[in-house]
């Protein structure tokens, strides 16, 4: 159940920087989701981003999806040192398989 | 890579019944598992948090008699479904975690389908 790919593998920024995650996929999906992951903890939903949207805004999250492309990316403005986590994007596909991506470890340095 | 298989990959079962549902690491050693379940078209909602050899953590609304979650082995959970009703039908995940070299590394099952009728 992981078989999405997603750029890079690892991120250090410093803080007050924008942060950008890209997430690839193989086929046809109902939606996106994008999950964080604290160190020694489990994921926590982000957003959620349908088949049939382009763009998602939570706060300081950005979420983009082109389905042409099969592609996803995940942008946090303003990131804080709070923001260090694993970041993982997951596919709804059509037929019902659910699929995760390998993650991208962001570092925010103080 | 490192794999985890979880069984069944199906159940179907009546209401009242409990089902139990395996989560193992086959290559490595997980320090911690974790419990997820999505409803059709929705995200994955974290259940519990399972380290070997201790009680699982559960997240606030998720009913620690109805989801038992053992974790005998450093290869092993399971999580058992107490008396299943409807509203239990859902898409079960466990996730494993190893401590390697470059930190920690999480894999994921591949789910268990469960139909309460």
């Amino acid at each position: 159940s992981q078989q999405g790919e997603e750029d890079p593998q690892a991120l250090s920024i410093q803080e007050g920087e924008n942060a950008t995650m890209n997430c690839s996929y193989k086929t046809s999906i109902n939606n996106l989701q994008w999950y964080r992951q604290n160190s020694g903890r489990g994921l926590v939903h982000l957003i959620l981003i349908r088949s049939n949207e382009r763009e998602k805004h939570s706060g300081r999250l950005r979420v983009t999806l082109d389905t042409s492309k099969k592609s996803s990316s995940l942008l946090i403005t303003a990131s804080r040192a709070a923001d260090t986590a694993s970041y993982f994007c997951a596919t709804d596909e059509i037929g019902g398989q659910f699929y995760f991506g390998t993650g991208t470890s962001l570092t925010v340095i103080p | 890579g490192a794999v985890v298989s979880q069984h069944p990959s199906w159940v179907i079962c009546k209401s009242g019944t409990s089902v139990k549902i395996e989560c193992r690491s086959l290559d490595f050693q997980a320090t911690t598992m974790f419990w997820y379940r999505q409803f059709p078209k929705q995200s994955l909602m974290l259940m519990a948090t399972s380290n070997e050899g201790s009680k699982a953590t559960y997240e606030q609304g998720v009913e620690k008699d109805k989801f038992l979650i053992n974790h005998a082995s450093l290869t092993l959970s399971t999580l058992t479904v107490t008396s299943a009703h409807p509203e239990d039908s859902s898409f079960y995940i466990c996730s494993a975690t190893t401590a390697s070299g470059a930190g920690e590394t999480q894999y994921f099952g591949p789910g268990t389908r469960l139909l309460v009728l």
